[in-house]
């Protein structure tokens, strides 16, 4: 069985302090790691996949990277904007996805 | 390029009492998922559909809950009849061919969410 662990739970920063959400999983046959973005009331919105160990990305101020048992999301000198939960997925062999429970960050300005 | 669209966006109703959502993928997306989302948790996938086949079912209560994607389109998931424990969000997703290499990243609705009292 698939499983995804998101830490740490919750996360508050000041503006331009930047820091790393964790992503440990693991996955029979991994096709690929997703990361999405989830403000109050509205659906996930995504971010990155990410297909192979080494593999990097790159949006604004955010920085996806992989490994063969983890997932790093960094955020560079955040804004209050970027307030939100992050959420987690892989895909594995079963075509089946499985999220984490996500981490909720918050900025202060 | 519209999105997922889901409706209705909010429902309240008395336990044992039945429910239905609504959900229309983007243009031309083969996959289709359905999830519930408990407060502070994340998504856990109640079924995935191919076009019109189902690839996974095994989280879905079958006793109380169906679905169905006729013509391959917009989806339909009933709650019949309603528990406490199912207040929550329902989310549905959309990928272009979450079978296929490179096509699997999933766009999501707004959700559904539900108070069952």
């Amino acid at each position: 069985e698939d499983q995804v662990t998101q830490s740490p739970e919750a996360l508050r920063l000041q503006e331009g302090e930047s820091s790393s959400l964790n992503c440990s999983y693991t996955v029979s046959g991994l096709r690929g790691l997703f990361w999405y973005r989830q403000d109050p009331g509205k659906g996930p919105e995504f971010l990155f996949t990410l297909y192979s160990a080494g593999e990097e990305k790159e949006k604004e101020r955010l920085k996806a990277t992989l490994t063969k048992k983890e997932s790093f999301l960094h955020i560079t000198a955040p804004k209050p904007e970027d307030s939100a939960t992050y959420l987690c997925a892989v895909e594995g062999g079963s075509y089946i996805p499985t999220f984490g429970r996500g981490t909720s960050l918050i900025v202060h300005p | 390029e519209a999105g997922v669209a889901q409706s209705p966006r909010y429902k309240i109703i008395e336990k044992r009492q039945s429910v239905a959502f609504w959900c229309n993928p983007i243009s031309g997306h083969a996959t289709l998922y359905w999830y519930q989302q408990i407060l502070g948790q994340g998504p856990k996938l109640l079924i995935q559909f191919q076009n019109n086949g189902v690839v996974d079912d095994s989280q879905l209560p079958k006793d109380r809950f169906s679905a169905e994607r006729l013509k391959g389109v917009d989806s339909t998931l009933k709650i019949q009849p309603a528990k406490l424990e199912d207040s929550a969000v329902y989310l549905c997703a959309s990928s272009l061919d979450g079978m296929r290499a490179g096509q699997e990243t999933q766009y999501f609705g707004p959700g559904t969410r539900l108070l069952v009292l």
